[in-house]
């Protein structure tokens, strides 16, 4: 069975000082993976997506990035934090593409920047 | 651009009762629709998907149907339970796109 772990689970961060985020997929070799932000009680803001390692491409510009240095790990960073980027982030992978396939999600991070 | 609208942000129930929770969208591609429900500080997880028009799809009493000439997804359930209570997003997959995107969401609380 495929299991997705998210880290940390929850971080408490400064405003201007760096972060990094993992997930890493186990079961499934070469699934497609994603980032996922939601404010509290908002809805889900695709932020990334990655079809093989590697490859990543960004939906919307959050002065975040993202990378797949392995098949099955996906790193959200980034160098200097903002108010803004306080939420729940989560990792999340398909099989395939998505108008087929279920998208899994990991259990998230919840950060808060002050 | 292509979108999904969820009118309703929260919506109040007694339980035993039906609910419908509504879902429009706006897409130029071949549209996939698909229902989530996230419950209090839990992931999100799949409750319905459908691309085929008029055909009713169903899964732990819930059900929808994707209507094409309007563009609606409309999720319901005859007898809503306390155990319901979550917020439901609705999300449209661009034609085999590698994006899914989530309407604004719909808190559903269910009392006794």
């Amino acid at each position: 069975a495929q299991t997705i772990h998210q880290w940390p689970v929850a971080e408490i961060k400064a405003v201007g000082s760096p972060l990094s985020l993992g997930c890493t997929i186990k079961g499934k070799s070469s699934p497609n993976l994603y980032w996922y932000w939601q404010a509290t009680g908002g809805t889900l803001q695709q932020l990334f997506y990655s079809i093989t390692v590697g490859q990543v491409e960004s939906v919307v510009q959050l002065n975040l990035s993202a990378s797949r240095p392995k098949d099955d790990q996906f790193i959200l960073s980034t160098e200097k934090l903002l108010l803004s980027h306080s939420g729940f982030y989560l990792c999340a992978w398909s099989l395939g593409i998505l108008s087929a396939e279920t998208l899994y999600f990991g259990s998230g991070t919840r950060l808060t920047v002050l | 651009g292509d979108s999904v609208t969820q009118t309703e942000g929260l919506v109040t129930l007694t339980k035993g009762l039906p609910v419908m929770l509504n879902c429009t969208y706006q897409t130029t591609y071949s549209p996939f629709l698909f229902w989530y429900v996230q419950h209090l500080n839990e992931a999100p997880k799949l409750l319905l998907k459908s691309s085929t028009d008029n055909k009713r799809t169903e899964h732990q009493g819930f059900y929808a149907t994707l209507h094409k000439s309007s563009s609606s997804f409309h999720l319901q359930k005859s007898s809503v339970q306390l155990s319901d209570s979550a917020l439901y997003f609705c999300a449209l997959n661009q034609g085999g796109s590698a994006k899914l995107i989530f309407g604004e969401g719909t808190k559903l609380t269910v009392s006794s």
